[in-house]
């Protein structure tokens, strides 16, 4: 079975502080691709990364990162430096060839609150 | 348009009505998705089309919903005789090329969705 967790339900933080997204899926799929997305009050899916299952290199963007560990099944999301703009959900989603990569699971959200 | 139109943005609608949510995805974009999202859930898949072709429709939950995208641009996703259960935003997505055949060329682009009320 496809499934993303995000057990995270609610994080909270000062502006500054570094946040981890934790993300740990299950799927039987040898190749497949993660994804993370940020969904602001205004209720759009932002994209932020894609990541295959063959390419375990950590990936730096700014103020994020992204550590995949395949033998532990997770891909988390580190935000340093948070600012107040970083509040929103963020989901975390996986995609594979059971379901010829047209479907996204997505894990229920961590929902980020970055104070001033 | 510069990105996937949703609307209406907000519906509210009486149990047992039947309602029509049209989303405009990026013009030239191939694949269209339709989620159903919850409250404090993640999206969940209900179905995909290629073009005009409805490829996957495994997630819509009953024979109430229905989607349509006749000439391969605009989609309708229609539900009759809404239910309470049906009360969630829907959002609709969009990607350049398929999305199938072993790879993804591009990420999907999502709409604001449509936030539907059932009373």
């Amino acid at each position: 079975a496809q499934k993303v967790t995000q057990a995270q339900t609610e994080i909270s933080v000062v502006e500054k502080e570094d946040v981890t997204l934790d993300c740990v899926y299950e799927t039987r799929d040898t190749t497949y691709y993660l994804f993370w997305y940020k969904q602001p009050p205004s209720g759009e899916l932002v994209f932020l990364i894609r990541r295959n299952s063959f390419d375990e290199q950590n990936e730096i963007s700014g103020r994020y990162s992204w550590n995949f560990q395949k033998s532990t099944s997770s891909f988390n999301f580190t935000i340093t430096a948070s600012q107040v703009v970083d509040s929103a959900v963020y989901f975390c989603a996986l995609s594979g060839p059971t379901d010829n990569f047209n479907k996204f699971y997505f894990g229920s959200g961590t929902k980020l609150n970055v104070k001033p | 348009g510069a990105g996937v139109s949703q609307s209406p943005r907000y519906k509210v609608a009486k149990r047992g009505q039947d309602v029509a949510l049209r989303c405009d995805p990026i013009s030239g974009h191939v694949s269209l998705f339709w989620y159903q999202q919850a409250l404090g859930q993640g999206p969940e898949f209900l179905t995909y089309f290629q073009n005009e072709a409805q490829l996957d429709k495994s997630g819509l939950p009953s024979d109430r919903f229905f989607a349509e995208r006749p000439e391969g641009s605009v989609s309708t996703l229609k539900i009759q005789r809404t239910q309470q259960e049906d009360s969630a935003v829907y959002l609709c997505a969009s990607s350049l090329v398929s999305v199938g055949r072993g790879r993804i060329d591009t990420e999907a682009f999502f709409g604001q969705g449509t936030r539907l009320t059932v009373v």
